[in-house]
């Protein structure tokens, strides 16, 4: 089945910078790759997505790329904000079956 | 405003006590799913349903059930036969297809 590897774990940046969190898969078929965002205590948000036949997409500070040959994909968020601090969650998806990393926690600093 | 609603927020279980978490959403998914979520981990599967009366079992089913009898509802029952149910529990659905899940909020499940 598929596996999602994240990294890393925590990242703790300061307001203003970027910030680049990392997934790889393992399965060539899959074929859609979402980001949630979690808040604490509360459940995860899409925040952006793409799918197979596209390499970058953007939407304001955030942007993910896609490389299929090397299977793997990244978030970028730039100009981060404090409130841009929660634990985010990348996914990669076939059919129905979706499978979603560990989790990065991320912390801008005022 | 369309949203999948999860009840109740907090709830609390004695030992030997079976306990059912509700899901209920009204954007007219087909698919549906239960996730675990423990501290500092990520998300792990339960249970999911593609259509009405049909589930499949995710990667931590034991100790737990699920029905679907409508589209729109899909609850967890959380059985005395799960050991160590103490966690922040997730509903998620989903349109057929290669689609982002909308998520409910949580139900936080602690053993007394």
């Amino acid at each position: 089945g598929e596996n999602v590897e994240q990294h890393p774990s925590t990242l703790s940046v300061q307001e203003g910078d970027s910030a680049v969190i990392k997934c790889t898969y393992s399965d060539s078929a899959s074929n859609y790759f979402p980001w949630y965002k979690q808040e604490l205590g509360k459940g995860p948000q899409l925040i952006i997505d793409i799918r197979s036949n596209v390499g970058e997409k953007k939407d304001q500070r955030i942007a993910v790329t896609l490389n299929k040959t090397a299977k793997h994909f990244s978030l970028h968020i730039t100009e981060t904000q404090p409130e841009d601090s929660a634990v985010y969650f990348c996914a990669a998806s076939k059919d129905n079956d979706m499978r979603f990393g560990a989790g990065t926690r991320l912390t801008v600093k005022p | 405003d369309g949203g999948i609603t999860q009840s109740p927020k907090y709830l609390f279980r004695k030992e030997g006590q079976n306990v059912t978490l509700s899901c209920e959403q009204n954007l007219n998914h087909d698919a549906m799913y239960w996730y675990r979520q423990d501290p500092g981990q990520g998300l792990r599967l339960i249970y999911y349903s593609q259509i009405v009366n049909d589930f499949q079992k995710g990667d931590i089913a034991e100790g737990y059930s699920v029905s679907r009898e409508k589209k729109e509802s899909f609850p967890l029952t959380v059985t005395s036969a799960q050991k160590n149910p103490t966690a922040f529990y997730l509903c998620a659905s989903r349109p057929t297809g290669p689609y982002g899940y909308t998520f409910g909020s949580g139900t936080r499940l602690t053993v007394v």
